[in-house]
């Protein structure tokens, strides 16, 4: 079974500029979650989907940061313009979903951004 | 509101020898908690899970969890480290099957 996919795997931009990251969970999986992962830091959650639609984005800085996963599957994560405070890991993470009982969450590699 | 806390940063062991690595939390509702690990440059794996029932739980590569609603603890063990076993361990909690929250991390080093 393929796991969650993320890219890229390293991302280097200057502050004020955009980025993207891509993740796309494992098959069959209907919640997906992105975290940010400060160095030293456990991850936060930043939003977690339920198919194509938002649970829960009550830790997303939504000034600066969307995500979107518009066909349930495939999402991807922006920071529009970043700071250089949002140099971290972005994880993304699936799960079955709630018919699934208790959720077990599989991560993806993470995707490291430097901002300079 | 809920919370993690994995008090120490760092944990070494020999090898051969057991390990504890601790975890305590605070959390409304029922603690579902869980372990995972984290290697370099790799995402979260999944160790275990604790639900409810029994309050020892059984996870991957050996490793246990010991669940104790007194304490509101859920230490992570394992009878006999090896080298392989040192990497960066997360306990997290999530109240109700929602919105889980992860500790700090304690980072286990084993040494031959």
């Amino acid at each position: 079974e393929a796991g969650v996919a993320q890219s890229p795997r390293y991302k280097i931009i200057e502050k004020r500029q955009s980025v993207a990251f891509w993740c796309n969970p494992i098959s069959g999986h209907a919640t997906l979650y992105w975290y940010q992962q400060i160095l030293g830091q456990g991850p936060k959650l930043l939003i977690q989907f339920q198919n194509n639609g938002v649970v829960d984005d009550s830790q997303l800085p939504k000034d600066r940061f969307s995500a979107e996963r518009l066909k349930g599957v495939d999402s991807t994560l922006k920071i529009q313009p970043a700071k250089l405070e949002d140099s971290a890991v972005y994880l993304c993470a699936s799960s079955l979903g709630p018919l699934a009982g208790v959720d077990t969450q599989y991560f993806g590699p993470g995707t490291r951004l430097t901002v300079l | 509101a809920q919370s993690v806390a994995q008090p120490e940063d760092q944990v070494n062991v020999a090898e051969g020898n057991p390990l504890t690595v601790k975890c305590t939390y605070s959390v409304s509702g029922n603690p579902y908690l869980f372990w995972y690990v984290q290697y370099p440059n790799r995402g979260l794996q999944f160790l275990l899970k604790y639900i409810t029932g029994d309050n020892l739980v059984k996870g991957s590569y050996g490793f246990e969890a010991e669940f104790n609603k007194s304490q509101t603890s859920f230490h992570l063990k394992k009878p006999s480290a090896l080298v392989s076993d040192s990497a960066l361990y997360f306990c997290a909690v999530s109240p109700n099957n929602n919105d889980m929250r992860f500790g700090a991390g304690t980072r286990l080093t084993v040494k031959p």
